[in-house]
């Protein structure tokens, strides 16, 4: 079973500012087959990035997403205050899926 | 547009039982597997169990046992059919829709459990 460790667990930046986030699996997955998902109080989980760097419809070119094998990363610039939410990584490339535990990324 | 609305959340007691319902739109739904995917402050994020499009059932080591998942394909509806209720089982449940491959591209709005005496 695949463990996703993502870090920080909170990160706290200025509006303008960019964000960095990290998610390290325990096992190289299988064709980087890594989401990223934003989550905001109250509202379902929103697909952010899907086989790790691919931009899902509608998601600002302000999201990036890069990594491979064990290492990814999701790049946030530009940050805006309607950013602040948590954020989770998902691979799925091999069976069970798995989350990461999240980052919670504050705008100040 | 696709369209996944829960329905079926609520109060239960521990040990109780309880069915989540998911009504699908905007797809071909015999073609695609669903999720079923928890969320709590806690815990995040938690895979809960699929249903694939051969109909095939998927379920995490965790949730074998006590949940059952099922579709209706003539009425579009999904089913999460949970038993042995614990307090650990308290979340927002909701139902995704997967691609291929897997990812979860399209979420329902989510319906509250919770798990108390």
């Amino acid at each position: 079973e695949v463990v996703l460790t993502q870090s920080p667990g909170t990160l706290s930046l200025s509006a303008g500012e960019g964000a960095t986030l990290s998610c390290r699996a325990s096992q190289s997955v299988p064709n980087n087959y890594l989401a990223w998902y934003q989550k905001r109080p109250g509202q379902a989980p929103r697909l952010l990035i899907h086989d790790a760097s691919s931009r899902a419809t509608g998601i600002p070119d302000r999201f990036s997403g890069s990594g491979s094998a064990t290492d990814f990363t999701l790049t946030i610039s530009r940050l805006d205050p309607e950013d602040s939410a948590l954020y989770y990584c998902h691979q799925y490339g091999i069976a069970p899926h798995a989350f990461g535990r999240g980052t919670k990324l504050e705008i100040k | 547009e696709v369209q996944l609305l829960e329905s079926g959340g609520g109060l239960v007691q521990p040990g109780g039982s309880l069915r989540l319902s998911c009504q699908a739109g905007g797809f071909i739904f015999s073609n695609y597997a669903l999720s079923w995917v928890r969320h709590t402050p806690m815990r995040g994020l938690e895979w809960v169990s699929a249903i694939g499009a051969d109909g095939k059932t998927h379920y995490p080591d965790s949730m074998r046992g006590r949940v059952t998942v099922s579709r209706d394909i003539s009425r579009n509806m999904f089913y999460l059919q949970m038993n042995s209720l614990r307090a650990d089982d308290t979340a927002v449940y909701y139902c995704a829709k997967e691609g291929p491959p897997p990812f979860f591209d399209y979420w329902g709005q989510g319906v509250l459990v919770t798990v108390s005496s």
